[in-house]
């Protein structure tokens, strides 16, 4: 019941932004957009979230388009240790159950 | 302050035997998961905790696979008999109560499971 639509893979020079996109045009008034990423062999990881406004933390920044139908997850400096799956979900707040969907590959290159 | 315990990292197994996995969830935590992950893909809930209560279970096989938590604390997931089809990885993750913040989800590193 993956609710999101997100490219399979992209890359992305080091130091540069990496953008990652998502597509969320079903997305409901009340479900928030989260964003987790997973490092090979590793379980996933939190990243952000957010509801209509864009959001800043220590690692990346959400940005969600006005009419809430997509949003974009980025990592203002990309180093080698950002190569990750990230996973761009919706869902109720707190509401504890994720459809992770397939995420998008992200390549980080020297 | 340790993070999502789960142990075994690596399990090999005969098709048709039973298998366990162990999961210790970060202290304070009421909530608990259990994730199937496929490789190539996300992964999928197989069950959710709210301490000793498992409030959803309806992605769990539940003709061979069954989970316990006994104490509201570290929880089990075993299958019985395993069939090839469920080599994948097995994660846990934990969540604080719920309250005005968001109970962000804390993973372990999952079992990765293969069945011959």
């Amino acid at each position: 019941d993956a609710k999101t639509t997100q490219p399979p893979s992209m890359d992305c020079a080091e130091g540069r932004a990496a953008n990652l996109p998502c597509n969320h045009s079903t997305i409901s008034g009340n479900e928030y957009v989260y964003w987790y990423r997973q490092i090979h062999s590793q379980g996933p990881q939190y990243i952000i979230h957010g509801l209509k406004n864009n959001e800043t933390n220590e690692m990346a920044s959400l940005i969600i388009t006005e009419d809430r139908k997509s949003s974009t997850l980025i990592l203002p400096h990309a180093t080698l240790r950002d190569t990750a799956v990230y996973y761009c979900i919706v869902s109720p707040y707190n509401f504890n159950k994720f459809y992770f969907g397939s995420g998008t590959k992200l390549n980080v290159k020297p | 302050e340790a993070g999502v315990v789960q142990s075994p990292r690596y399990k090999i197994i005969e098709k048709k035997q039973p298998v366990a996995f162990w999961c210790n969830p970060i202290s304070g935590h009421n909530t608990l998961y259990w994730y199937l992950q496929n490789l190539g893909q996300g992964p999928e809930l197989l069950i959710r905790y709210e301490n000793e209560e498992a409030v959803d279970d309806s992605q769990l096989p539940k003709d061979r696979f069954s989970a316990e938590r006994l104490k509201g604390v570290d929880s089990t997931l075993k299958i019985q008999p395993a069939e090839l089809g469920d080599s994948a990885v097995y994660l846990c993750a934990s969540s604080p109560p719920t309250g005005s913040s968001y109970n962000e989800q804390f993973f372990g590193p999952g079992t990765r499971l293969t069945v011959l």
